[in-house]
């Protein structure tokens, strides 16, 4: 059964941490994987990520993959409270166009 | 329109009673998903139309549920007989060219059965 694993499942830090939010993945024929932001409902695109070993940034926004490992990484830098919401990373396949979907990380920041 | 718009925002019905759910995708999107999110889950995929066929409606949880899409725009999604483990979050996305990994997300529909 296809599966994605994100941790932790919640993470509360403070203003101006760096945080690392994990995502692991066991999937059939592997297309690339998702990043997404989801504050209230909608999630919101982040990043895509296909090959290994090549960081996407965005502003403070950082994620890499590792294929051979099978999982990825989201880092945040100088944490604001803005970033609080519900990471969640997801799984595209080949031959398919559903994604998969973590249960994603809670991540709150306080001031 | 500007972005995936989807209707009514919030639904309560009572057990046994048949909903429907709207999403309007972005104008010229090929592409239209419908996902779930049950509290404290990730999403969920449902169906997938590529125009005004679904190639795709592996995730449909039981013959409860049925979805359609017509004039390659709106799509409708129908729960029958709705059961209190329908409770969740219906997010609807869109996409241009039938790549999932380009789709926009709308702001879903919170069903609430009773």
């Amino acid at each position: 059964e296809d599966k994605v694993v994100q941790s932790p499942l919640s993470l509360v830090v403070h203003e101006g941490d760096t945080v690392t939010l994990n995502c692991s993945y066991e999937v059939t024929n592997f297309r690339s994987l998702l990043w997404y932001k989801q504050e209230k409902k909608a999630p919101t695109f982040l990043f895509m990520l296909t090959s290994s070993g090549i960081e996407k940034k965005s502003g403070r926004l950082s994620s890499i993959l590792d294929k051979k490992e099978l999982f990825s990484i989201l880092n945040i830098t100088a944490t604001q409270t803005g970033d609080s919401a519900v990471y969640l990373c997801a799984v595209a396949q080949g031959g398919s166009e559903k994604l998969v979907f973590g249960k994603g990380t809670k991540l709150t920041v306080n001031p | 329109g500007a972005g995936v718009s989807q209707s009514p925002s919030n639904k309560v019905t009572e057990k046994g009673k048949d909903v429907e759910l709207r999403c309007d995708p972005i104008s010229g999107h090929t592409a239209l998903y419908w996902y779930r999110q049950s509290l404290g889950q990730g999403l969920e995929f449902l169906i997938y139309f590529q125009g005004n066929s679904a190639p795709d409606k592996s995730g449909l949880p039981s013959d409860r549920f049925s979805a359609e899409r017509t004039g390659g725009s709106v799509s409708t999604l129908t729960i029958q007989r709705t059961q209190q483990e329908d409770s969740a979050v219906y997010l609807c996305a869109s996409s241009p060219q039938g790549l999932s990994t380009e789709a926009f997300f709308g702001q879903g529909t919170r069903l609430t059965v009773v």
